[in-house]
Formats: structure tokens, C-alpha cells, sequence
């Protein structure tokens, strides 16, 4: 089955930028989807299609994707960007939705 | 006001079965498809399955192939899951969620509800 890799932290001080990287094997010939868990709270769609943004997510939080790496950023970092992060694919060969295991972004 | 409220969870003996429901309002339930996602307490997300607005497309992950079975009405607004077999791995909080089109064409989760705990002990 198809994997996905995410590095299980990243700190970040507030007012820089954060960087989550999400490994697979050519993920550039997949769409990826971004989410992000608030402890107690329901994942939220935060980047799709692994560059566009929902309306009402803000504009520092920005996707690309490229090769094996597809990779979540935000930039000038702020408290409430503190949660859990993961990425999400569909596996053609599997016919299944597959998320990585998920980064928690700490701010410092 | 989009929405998506589970039930149906609780504590239930390993080898039962369980039959888990989301009603969903604020859209058009039949233009949707809807999945199940659960987390076990403490750790990541596990897609279980999915379906389309007219139930011909239907996906499961391998952990609960040939144990679940999912299904909507789209006249009651409502999806359900029935889980049998019950095992303790099954022990997670499980969500439904949104999504457009068919399972297959990798459309994001855009709308989740907030879960229905399922715990499987003896």
C-alpha cells in the first residue's frame, strides 16, 4: 500500500516560518490534502489539491508539492497554529485514501 | 449552517457488532460523498471508508474489509456504518466527513463532524 511520511514534530517560533514536509513514493503525480487537528476538535481542511485554500484559511498557510515531497507551509507562525498536521492522498492501486501519520507543530 | 453529527458509538464486547450513524444537514446530502475516518485516542487519522451519492462507488480500508459495510439514505440525510467483529484495535473515535464527487477522484475531506467514540472491551 502506499505511504506517507511525516517528520513527527517541527517547533517554530512565533513570526517564522514552519515547514512540513510530506514523503511518498512520486507524490508529485498525486493531489494532496492538507489538515489540521486542534486537540479535541475535528480535523479542518487547511490547503487542497496541494496548492489551493479553502475560503476562510488564511493566506500564510501555502502548499506545494513536488517530486517525493509534497510540503505544508505556514508562514509568519502564531499561537493558534499550534496542532497536529497531516496530509492526505488517494492510492489508485488500493483504491483507498491514505494519511500520513502526522506532524504536531509546536510554537516556542 | 453545514453540519454532520455521529451516534451510535459506545462500549460494546469484542466480536459484537455496531452499527454507527451520521445525520447530516446545511447541504445537499445527495450531491456529496461521505466517509468514515477514525483516530484512535493519542494518535493519527485512518480513512475506513467511503461512498458516493448513489452508493455505486464504495471504498474500505484493508483493516476492516469484509467487516464493514457502509450505506447511506439519501431521503433520511443520514450515512451508517456497520462494523462487525468488533476487536479492540477497533477502539477509535470515529468521524464522517465530506467530500464531492466520486470516492475514487481524490476530492478532500471539507466537512467533518465531531465524532462518535467506539470502545471494544471485554
Amino acid at each position: 500500500s502506499y505511504v506517507l511520511t511525516q517528520p513527527p514534530s517541527v517547533s517554530v517560533a512565533p513570526g517564522q516560518t514552519a515547514r512540513i514536509t510530506c514523503g511518498g513514493d512520486n507524490v508529485e503525480k498525486k493531489s494532496v490534502h492538507w489538515y489540521q487537528q486542534k486537540p479535541g476538535q475535528a480535523p479542518v481542511l487547511v490547503v487542497y489539491d496541494d496548492t489551493d485554500r479553502p475560503l476562510g484559511i488564511p493566506e500564510r498557510f501555502s502548499g506545494s508539492n513536488s517530486g517525493n515531497t509534497a510540503t505544508l507551509t505556514i508562514s509568519r507562525v502564531e499561537a493558534g497554529d499550534e496542532a497536529d498536521y497531516y496530509c492526505q492522498v488517494w492510492d489508485t492501486k488500493t483504491y483507498q485514501y491514505v494519511f500520513a501519520t502526522g506532524t504536531k507543530v509546536t510554537v516556542l | 449552517e453545514v453540519q454532520l453529527v455521529e451516534s451510535g458509538g459506545g462500549l460494546v464486547q469484542p466480536g459484537r457488532s455496531l452499527r454507527l450513524s451520521c445525520a447530516v444537514s446545511g447541504f445537499n446530502f445527495d450531491d456529496y460523498a461521505i466517509h468514515w475516518v477514525r483516530q484512535v485516542p493519542g494518535k493519527g487519522l485512518e480513512w475506513v471508508s467511503g461512498i458516493n451519492w448513489n452508493s455505486d462507488d464504495i471504498g474500505y480500508a484493508d483493516s476492516v474489509k469484509g467487516r464493514c459495510t457502509i450505506s447511506r439514505d439519501n431521503a433520511k440525510n443520514s450515512l451508517y456504518l456497520q462494523i462487525n467483529s468488533l476487536r479492540p484495535d477497533d477502539t477509535a473515535l470515529y468521524y464522517c466527513a465530506r467530500s464531492s464527487g466520486f470516492i475514487s477522484t481524490n476530492k478532500p475531506f471539507d466537512f467533518w463532524g465531531q465524532g462518535t467514540m467506539v470502545t471494544v472491551s471485554s
